[in-house]
């Protein structure tokens, strides 16, 4: 059975912390691997991931994605209280299937 | 726990055509579901928020009278494509939240697998 899990499920840190979120996957016919913040209703695009080793960048997040470990993961460094919001890991073969996010909360 | 299934997974149809998408939470009761959009750059757009019981709130620009959506029971939302044309072909994503005790945290939302939907 296809699958995304992410972890953790929630984390409180400081503002100026630097957090590391965790997405791992089984799927039959991966293409891509997406990170999406989501803070009122729909999702906002962050990143697609395809190829392994290749960290993609912006401003203060950063991603990268391991094929041979079936994962990737979400780097945001000096976070803020606006980047409050659950994150969401989703990976694409044949259909999207979303992991069920994790929940990052910074606190002033 | 949280799985909201979609049906079909895939959609090929002629232009003029109507397509039903159904979406379906398999193990929770779903309050308010949600229907995306995602186009190329995989971004997501919000098409609509339903809640069970009562009609659909669109968002600014998406034509209700073409998409159609039905809340008509906890586990059940549909969308209809009326008069699908060419342009209207792209991957549409529902996903499901609840608000019950012990079950799925109310402001997160549960994603289903997807229709891709392809108008010839």
């Amino acid at each position: 059975e296809d699958k995304v899990v992410q972890s953790p499920l929630s984390l409180v840190v400081h503002e100026g912390d630097t957090v590391t979120l965790n997405c791992s996957y089984e799927v039959t016919n991966f293409r891509s691997l997406l990170w999406y913040k989501q803070e009122k209703k729909a999702p906002t695009f962050l990143f697609m991931l395809t190829s392994s080793g290749i960290e993609k960048k912006s401003g203060r997040l950063s991603s990268i994605l391991d094929k041979k470990e079936l994962s990737s993961i979400l780097n945001i460094t000096a976070t803020q209280t606006g980047d409050s919001a659950i994150y969401l890991c989703a990976v694409l073969d044949d259909k999207i299937i979303f992991g069920k996010g994790t929940r990052l909360h910074i606190l002033p | 726990g949280a799985v909201v299934s979609q049906h079909p997974s895939r959609v090929i149809c002629k232009s003029g055509t109507s397509v039903k998408i159904e979406c379906r939470s398999l193990d929770f009761q779903a309050t308010t579901m949600f229907w995306y959009r995602q186009f190329p750059k995989k971004s997501l757009m919000l098409m609509a928020t339903s809640n069970e019981g009562s009609k659909a709130t669109y968002e600014q620009g998406v034509e209700k009278d073409k998409f159609l959506i039905n809340h008509a029971s906890l586990t059940l939302s549909t969308l209809t494509v009326t008069s699908a044309h060419p342009e209207d072909s792209s991957f549409y994503i529902c996903s499901a939240s609840a608000i019950q005790p012990g079950l799925p945290r109310a402001d997160t939302q549960y994603f289903g697998p997807g229709t891709r939907l392809t108008v010839l």
